[in-house]
């Protein structure tokens, strides 16, 4: 009940394209849900995060949209750089529990 | 500067060693944690702690322990009962409840040779 699955688990992207990583989960008690960025040899660093009653939420190039329905919510990065080649998580909260459960992760590499 | 400190940056264990990771925060945040990360599994809850002097087991507390006697600080200690602590530890906090965005510290690899 507490398992976030993500997908896929390494991802390819030609500069300028559509970076897109899925997250889906499974206990409808998850009131927050982030998505952390990790360059290597650091400590992941919150880029974005949505609520449940929100469907979409976008801060830049970084869009989460949100399925309540479906259990499922996704990151787009719009206009992929090579500098946004890192490792991605998406995560899930419940505030009943004061923990983070996060997703195992994709990869994202950006080719110039 | 405010921020969360892991040390040392690189560990090495010899195998049935007991070694310590330290966690310090100056943020004023109340909680704090300690995942494991492993390539391919994500970030993996060892133990977490929401007040000083109170702490849970996470998904994989078997062959850790921890402590929280001060608000900034919250060491994990990697045991000889760990099968295999070859990992990236990761130690984040926040504010409790409320306020839920972590903040992550450097990290910190330990290997056992």
């Amino acid at each position: 009940q507490q398992q976030v699955k993500q997908s896929p688990q390494s991802l390819i992207v030609q500069k300028g394209g559509i970076s897109i990583i899925n997250c889906a989960y499974e206990n409808t008690a998850f009131d927050y849900f982030p998505w952390y960025q990790q360059f290597p040899g650091k400590g992941p660093a919150l880029l974005i995060a949505i609520r449940p009653d929100v469907s979409e939420k976008k801060e830049g190039r970084f869009t989460i949209s949100f399925n309540k329905s479906a259990k499922q919510f996704s990151l787009h990065i719009m206009d992929s750089q090579p500098g946004d080649s890192a490792t991605y998580f998406c995560a899930a909260y419940r505030t009943s529990y004061g923990k983070l459960t996060f997703g195992q992760g994709t990869i994202l590499t950006v080719h110039p | 500067d405010g921020g969360i400190t892991q040390s040392p940056k690189y560990l090495f264990r010899k195998e049935g060693q007991n070694v310590t990771l330290s966690c310090e925060q100056n943020l004023n945040h109340d909680a704090m944690y300690w995942y494991r990360q492993d390539p391919g599994q994500g970030l993996r809850l060892i133990y977490y702690s929401q007040i000083v002097n109170d702490f849970q087991k996470g998904d994989i507390a078997e062959g850790y322990s921890v402590s929280r006697e001060k608000k900034e600080s919250f060491p994990l200690t990697v045991t000889s009962a760990q099968k295999n602590p070859t990992a990236f530890y990761l130690c984040a906090s926040s504010y409790h409840r409320g306020n839920t965005e972590a903040f992550f510290g450097q990290g910190t690899r330990l290997t056992v040779v």
